[in-house]
C-alpha cells in the first residue's frame, strides 16, 4: 500500500524557516517524480514544486523561487521541502503527492503557519 | 486567478448528469493531457481522472471526462450525495514550466 506521511509543519514567524518531509513507502520511490501541493485556508490547490527521479531536475511556482528548495533522500524515501523567508501568503497545508500519473497518491497534509 | 477556468458552483439532484468544465490555453490543456480530482472536506485530493479520460482502478465509471481543444470537462452521471465535494482540474503548462489547477468547482447535491 502506497503512504505518503508529512511532518514538520508548525508556527514560525515571517521571515523565518521550516522544513517539511515526507516520508513514502509501498513503491519504488527511485522511480517517481514528486511533488508539493499547497492550499491555503479556504483556498484552491497550488501546485508548489516538483522533483525529478535522481534529483537533478526540479521546477518551482514564480512565487517560491530562490525561497523553497525541494530535495530528496533516495536511499531513505524521503522527500523535503526546505521553505526560507516565510511570508504570510505562505500559510497553507502542504500535500506531498506522486507522480504517474501527478497527484495519484498524496499525503494527509502537513499545515504551516506564518505569523508573528 | 488561476490559470484555468472552472465554474466555481455546480448542482444537481439525485440521478442527474452534471458536467464541470475546465478552460486553459495552447500552452496547457492545448499540448497536455488533464487529471481531475475530487476533495472532500478535511481531506486530501483524490484522483478522479488522469489522461484527459482514464480512471484510476476504483473509480466508477459513471465518472467520465473529455477534451476539445483548451477545454476540458467532467461528467458526473447517475449523482449521488456522496458525490458533494470540491472537484478541480489539473495540466501541465509548458510556458509556465510547472503544474496549474483550475479554481476548483463546488459540487452541491440538492
Amino acid at each position: 500500500e502506497v503512504q505518503l506521511v508529512e511532518s514538520g509543519g508548525g508556527l514560525v514567524q515571517p521571515g523565518g524557516s521550516l522544513r517539511l518531509s515526507c516520508a513514502a513507502s509501498g513503491f519504488t520511490f527511485s522511480s517517481y517524480w514528486m511533488a508539493w501541493v499547497r492550499q491555503a485556508p479556504g483556498k484552491g490547490l497550488e501546485w508548489v514544486a516538483n522533483i525529478m527521479q535522481d534529483g537533478n531536475e526540479k521546477y518551482y511556482v514564480d512565487s517560491v523561487k530562490g525561497r523553497f528548495t525541494i530535495s530528496r533522500d533516495t536511499a531513505n524515501n524521503l522527500l523535503y521541502l526546505q521553505m526560507d523567508s516565510l511570508r504570510a501568503e505562505d500559510t497553507a497545508v502542504y500535500y506531498c503527492t506522486r507522480d504517474n500519473p501527478f497527484g495519484a497518491y498524496w499525503g494527509q497534509g502537513a499545515l504551516v503557519t506564518v505569523s508573528s | 486567478q488561476s490559470v484555468l477556468t472552472q465554474p466555481p458552483s455546480a448542482s444537481g439532484t439525485p440521478g442527474q448528469r452534471v458536467t464541470i468544465s475546465c478552460s486553459g490555453r495552447s500552452s496547457n490543456i492545448g499540448s497536455n493531457t488533464v487529471n481531475w480530482y475530487q476533495q472532500l472536506p478535511g481531506t486530501a485530493p483524490k484522483l478522479l481522472i488522469y489522461s484527459n479520460s482514464q480512471r484510476p482502478s476504483g473509480v466508477p465509471d459513471r465518472l467520465s471526462g473529455s477534451k476539445a481543444g483548451t477545454s476540458a470537462f467532467l461528467a458526473i452521471s447517475g449523482l449521488q450525495s456522496e458525490d458533494e465535494a470540491d472537484y478541480y482540474c489539473a495540466v501541465w503548462d509548458d510556458s509556465l514550466k510547472g503544474w496549474v489547477f483550475g479554481g476548483g468547482t463546488k459540487l452541491t447535491v440538492l
